[in-house]
């Protein structure tokens, strides 16, 4: 069975800072790979998509970039952080039946 | 994708069934409804689709009207664990080389009462 992973769980981090936020499937091969990010009591926002390695999408502008090294692997980084970034970073994958499931998440936290 | 509504909070009582109702009457031809659900805190999970025909697995059931214009996902026996934001999410067939979004919106707040 599939399972996708993300770490870390939680992150605190201070204003300037860089970002590395880690996504890695298990158990399927050339997924679609997503990062979203849900702000406190709201609903998700797509940042970036992946169709496969190499190939990244960006949904909106923003402070953040996104990598996908490897097949299964899916990087969200940041040079500098301002406080706008802190939120629920959710991964997530999809295969052929375009089908979305979602990492656990990485509550970032930036003061 | 169309637009969905949802009521913005429901109760029910633990062992009932929990009918949560969404409209989405600019839906068109291709697009499915989709459910998420989200548990406080957690990333969301996938809970069930349909394009026409009612659907139904092993965590629910959905009902299409058959104008397709609203549905109900149906959890037949609620448990205290169900309780979390349910989203109904109307959404475009995607074409496997490009990604596509998942537009949540605001969603069902169902809490389960023992």
């Amino acid at each position: 069975s599939q399972t996708i992973h993300q770490w870390p769980a939680t992150l605190v981090q201070p204003v300037g800072s860089p970002l590395s936020l880690e996504c890695t499937v298990e158990g399927t091969s050339n997924p679609n790979l997503y990062w979203y990010r849900q702000a406190a009591g709201r609903g998700l926002q797509l940042l970036f998509y992946s169709v496969g390695i190499g190939q990244i999408s960006s949904e909106v502008p923003q402070n953040l970039s996104a990598s996908r090294p490897q097949d299964r692997q899916f990087i969200l980084s940041s040079k500098k952080l301002l406080l706008s970034d802190s939120g629920f970073y959710l991964c997530a994958w999809s295969d052929r039946t375009d089908t979305q499931y979602f990492g656990p998440g990485t509550r970032l936290t930036v003061l | 994708d169309a637009k969905t509504t949802q009521p913005p909070s429901m109760d029910c009582a633990e062992g009932r069934a929990a009918n949560l109702p969404c409209n989405h009457s600019t839906i068109s031809g291709n697009e499915y409804v989709y459910w998420y659900r989200q548990i406080h805190s957690q990333g969301p999970q996938y809970i069930i689709h349909g394009l026409k025909n009612n659907e139904t697995n092993e965590m629910a059931s959905l009902i299409i009207t058959e104008d397709r214009k609203s549905s109900t996902l149906i959890l037949p026996h609620a448990t205290l664990r169900d309780t979390a934001v349910y989203y109904c999410i109307v959404r475009d067939v995607v074409r496997e080389t490009s990604g596509s979004r998942l537009t949540f919106g605001e969603g069902t707040q169902l809490t389960v009462n023992p």
